[in-house]
């Protein structure tokens, strides 16, 4: 079993729909998670970091993470043709070194149809 | 904001080359990170470094080394290139908290 898991996708949805993506882990360690979004041939961007269980909103993107049920979503709430991307979760770990690693899903392929 | 910058996007190497990636960050970061991006597996992590001279594997070392003599670059090499290193490598830096990525370099190895 992975340690993260995220559907690949493809999710395809109309302009304005409200878009769930979600991840589950398995190690209960993890204390940061985070949400990339990544176009074609460019590196990742963050776009939401959260430390606790609950909700976190920025603009159209909430994040929500569940550390009971080891389960994190991203919603985008109005979205645009320009949300079209892979979306990343990714969560982090602390090594014997005192630093963090991160370990990422496989990503998520969204299309939003004009 | 945090710019991190690696030299290539685009690079074609033989089998059995020895190859260097490099990776320069402009915000004083401790800690630095080689991926690979392949489909179906996501990001795995190559190497990372968390100061000067200093390294840690990752989950996918085998093949690769690394080199950190100035906190702002951080170097991957191809020891001996193979097909199978056939990939997109990202870079990343952070002091606390995520990853800032650079655009990485697609490898391909013929």
């Amino acid at each position: 079993q992975k340690e993260v898991e995220q559907d690949p996708g493809p999710l395809s949805v109309p302009e304005g729909a409200i878009v769930s993506l979600n991840c589950t882990y398995s190690n209960s360690a993890f204390q940061y998670f985070m949400w990339y979004r990544q176009y074609s041939r460019k590196g990742p961007e963050l776009l939401m970091y959260t430390y606790s269980s609950g909700n976190k909103e920025d603009g159209r993107f909430t994040a929500q993470v569940d550390k009971s049920s080891k389960y994190i979503s991203l919603f985008i709430r109005d979205s645009q043709p320009s949300d079209s991307a892979t979306y990343l979760c990714a969560m982090s770990d602390l090594t014997t070194s005192g630093t963090y690693k991160y370990i990422f899903g496989t990503g998520t392929r969204l299309k939003v149809l004009a | 904001d945090v710019k991190v910058t690696q030299s290539s996007r685009y690079l074609v190497k033989r089998t059995g080359e020895k190859v260097f990636l490099e990776c320069v960050q402009d915000m004083d970061h401790e800690n630095m990170f080689w991926y690979r991006q392949d489909p179906g597996l996501g990001l795995r992590l190559i190497y990372f470094s968390y100061d000067v001279k200093m390294k840690e594997k990752g989950d996918i070392p085998e093949g690769y080394s690394v080199s950190r003599e100035k906190k702002e670059r951080f170097s991957l090499i191809l020891e001996s290139a193979s097909t199978n290193q056939t990939s997109m490598y990202l870079c990343a830096s952070s002091s606390q908290g995520s990853n800032t990525f650079g655009s990485g370099t697609r490898l391909t190895v013929v």
